[in-house]
């Protein structure tokens, strides 16, 4: 059964940085791309960042780069988003997200989120 | 940056009826548009993939049709359970979006 587990979130101020992880199992993680993607409370959904199979290329939203980085694990099937200096408006759901493109590189799993509040 | 715009916010419909979403592009995307579901505390789901295939999973009553700028994802009977979020997504070019959602509600 594939699985994504995210961890990490919590309460941060503005201007600290947070690390998420994504644990993957249930299939051949390095065989997929992978994704961030965050939803503001009551909001909808923003894609934020990529990353190909060995790592590089990377991708990012234009409200997150130069701040978040995006990496991976292949040994230890596990996917990160460094987060640093974060902003009130970063406060959301975060979720990674598995790209397949037996289905036309759509995200056919997401993980159940993981929540960060940036407040002071 | 490719916007999509889903409109109405909101759509009210009984149990039971058709109901059909719209997904406007700011340009073409070609193909290259999924619609996913999300209910109140779990993730979203993907429904279809480029423009008209089902995932996995994915019951009949639902379907997506369009081309270009113009997609629509209709759901041919509404079950208790389809009453949820329904985003539309692109993958044309970077960045990746998605629709502001529409809500489906009885």
């Amino acid at each position: 059964e594939v699985q994504l587990v995210e961890s990490g979130g919590g309460l941060v101020q503005p201007g600290v940085s947070l690390r998420l992880s994504c644990a993957a199992s249930g299939f051949t993680f390095s065989s997929y791309e992978m994704m961030w993607v965050r939803q503001a409370p009551g909001k909808g959904l923003e894609w934020l960042s990529y990353i190909a199979y060995s790592g590089s290329p990377t991708m990012y939203a234009d409200s997150v780069n130069g701040r978040f980085t995006i990496s991976r694990d292949n040994a230890e099937n596990s996917l990160y988003l460094q987060m640093n200096s974060l902003r009130v408006e970063d406060t959301a759901v975060y979720y990674c997200a598995r790209r397949e493109w037996l289905a036309g590189g759509a995200f056919d799993y997401w993980g159940q989120g993981t929540l960060v509040t940036v407040s002071s | 940056e490719i916007v999509l715009t889903q409109s109405p916010a909101t759509l009210s419909f009984s149990p039971g009826e058709r109901a059909t979403l719209s997904c406007r592009a700011s340009q073409s995307i070609d193909n290259q548009l999924a619609w996913y579901q999300q209910k109140p505390g779990q993730p979203p789901r993907l429904l279809i993939y480029d423009v008209s295939n089902k995932a996995t999973g994915i019951p009949a009553r639902f379907s997506g049709r369009g081309s270009g700028t113009d997609f629509t994802l209709t759901i041919s009977t509404l079950e208790p359970e389809d009453f949820a979020v329904y985003y539309c997504q692109q993958r044309y070019s970077w960045p990746i979006t998605f629709g502001g959602g529409t809500k489906v509600e009885i």
